[in-house]
């Protein structure tokens, strides 16, 4: 199993504020997934980047993949209450099986 | 709408017991996994299933086995409930290369 290295991993930040999540490894993937998981459900996809170098936005969330595919990061502009919830990174490798990081907890408050 | 059910969000079972997980997957999906995740500890692979009857051992199979009968449905069992296995089980399905598709977990609390 490739290790998946998640920081920070709490963040609790009042509604308003910027905020980076990194996901980091010394393997190569051949793309990488965020989820998201909010209390009590389980983790939803977010994205997936492919090429290394890679941005992409999803409203206020931007995800950036390495240029050699070993880290990826999560940027949040202006966090909202919503956006609480457990962040993972998962690695895709040739394997059937997704390599998840342990994820970062955020909590934003009013 | 793609959906993974499980068969309880919440169960309470009591030490040596046998107990079933059932996972059902409404997308023909070919790969099925179960992971268990615990705080501190992230998710955690204990089994996954690439084909009808066909597994695989994940990162944790001690104390699990697993079964796979039908494409839709992967269940988990728990041959003699433990107090360690207390934990928040987790289905997934997914084509190859794309997008994995959770249930909704089961809480398991074995006393």
């Amino acid at each position: 199993t490739q290790l998946l290295e998640q920081s920070p991993q709490f963040l609790s930040i009042q509604e308003g504020e910027n905020l980076t999540v990194y996901c980091n490894s010394s393997s190569v993937f051949s793309s990488l997934q965020w989820y998201r998981q909010e209390p009590g459900e389980g983790p939803v996809l977010l994205v997936t980047v492919v090429t290394g170098g890679e941005v992409k936005k999803l409203k206020r969330l931007t995800f950036q993949f390495g240029d050699a595919r070993k880290d990826s990061s999560l940027h949040i502009t202006a966090a909202q209450p919503g956006d609480t919830g457990l962040y993972l990174c998962a690695g895709v490798d040739s394997g059937y099986a997704l390599n998840f990081g342990k994820g970062t907890s955020l909590l934003v408050t009013p | 709408d793609v959906k993974v059910t499980q068969s309880s969000r919440y169960l309470v079972k009591r030490t040596g017991e046998k107990v079933f997980l059932e996972c059902v997957q409404d997308m023909d999906h070919e790969n099925m996994f179960w992971y268990r995740q615990d705080p501190g500890l992230g998710l955690r692979l204990i089994y996954f299933s690439y084909d009808v009857k066909m597994k695989e051992k994940g990162d944790i199979p001690e104390g699990y086995s697993v079964s796979r009968e039908k494409k839709e449905r992967f269940s988990l069992i728990l041959e003699s409930a433990s107090t360690n296995q207390t934990s928040m089980y987790l289905c997934a399905s997914r084509v190859e290369g794309y997008e994995q598709y959770f249930g909704p977990g089961t809480r398991l609390t074995v006393t």
